[in-house]
């Protein structure tokens, strides 16, 4: 099964800004808006973060922004703090598989 | 809010039938998608497949052969029926709401498959 890739770690100081990039094709995240993203703290669910490409849930902090270019997502996190460090999923409609998760990114805040 | 439970055996012996029951609290079942997602010890999410209230699905082509999800709207829960399991279908197990965004998830459930 396809999935969509992620680069394994990325790390930030506390008010830096990061960067996860999330690289599809053009089955899935290239043909489509229904790109979301998911925090997912050790032993606990994933929480839903971003949906249709850039959209923020209500309660979710606006230090948090997706956006899309060709076939590749990406979510952004400004202002780093503490509590961002977790892992980070993106998601996506596929044509080939419905829907497809990425390989995952850990994010260390230094 | 709406609150999701999953319920159902943490244990199921390798080519058994694996059941799990999702209750939704604090909502109606009625108008929503609610999907199967589950993630291997240690590894990353995948989706299993959706129902709409109604009862129509849509399942991952990896798993369409083995899986069955439905819906008692009656008592507001969807269920998940997963057979011919393997050591590879051992996963925590999670419901949660929509078809494409899944927001909010219930809890999870650890399934072992081991004889």
């Amino acid at each position: 099964q396809s999935v969509l890739t992620q680069p394994a770690s990325v790390s930030g100081s506390p008010g830096q800004s990061i960067t996860i990039s999330c690289t599809g094709t053009s089955s899935d995240v290239g043909a489509y808006n229904y790109v979301s993203w998911y925090q997912q703290h050790p032993g606990k669910a994933p929480k839903l973060m971003i949906y249709d490409v850039n959209n923020r849930p209500s309660g979710v902090s606006n230090r948090f922004s997706g956006s899309k270019s060709g076939t590749t997502a990406s979510l952004t996190i400004s202002g780093l703090q503490a509590e961002d460090e977790a892992d980070y999923y993106c998601n996506s409609y596929s044509s080939s598989t419905s829907y497809v998760f990425g390989t995952g990114t850990r994010v260390t805040v230094l | 809010q709406v609150q999701l439970q999953e319920s159902g055996p943490g244990l199921v012996k390798p080519s058994e039938t694996l059941s799990l029951t999702c209750s939704v609290s604090g909502g109606s079942i009625s108008n929503y998608y609610w999907s199967w997602l589950r993630q291997p010890p240690g590894k990353g999410l995948e989706w299993i497949g959706y129902i709409y209230y109604s009862g129509s699905t849509n399942y991952n082509p990896s798993l369409k052969s083995r899986v069955t999800i439905s819906v008692d709207t009656s008592k507001n829960q969807f269920s998940l029926k997963l057979n011919s399991v393997t050591a590879a279908d051992t996963a925590v197990y999670y419901c949660a709401r929509g078809a494409g965004w899944y927001d909010p998830w219930g809890q999870g459930t650890l399934v072992t498959v081991s004889s």
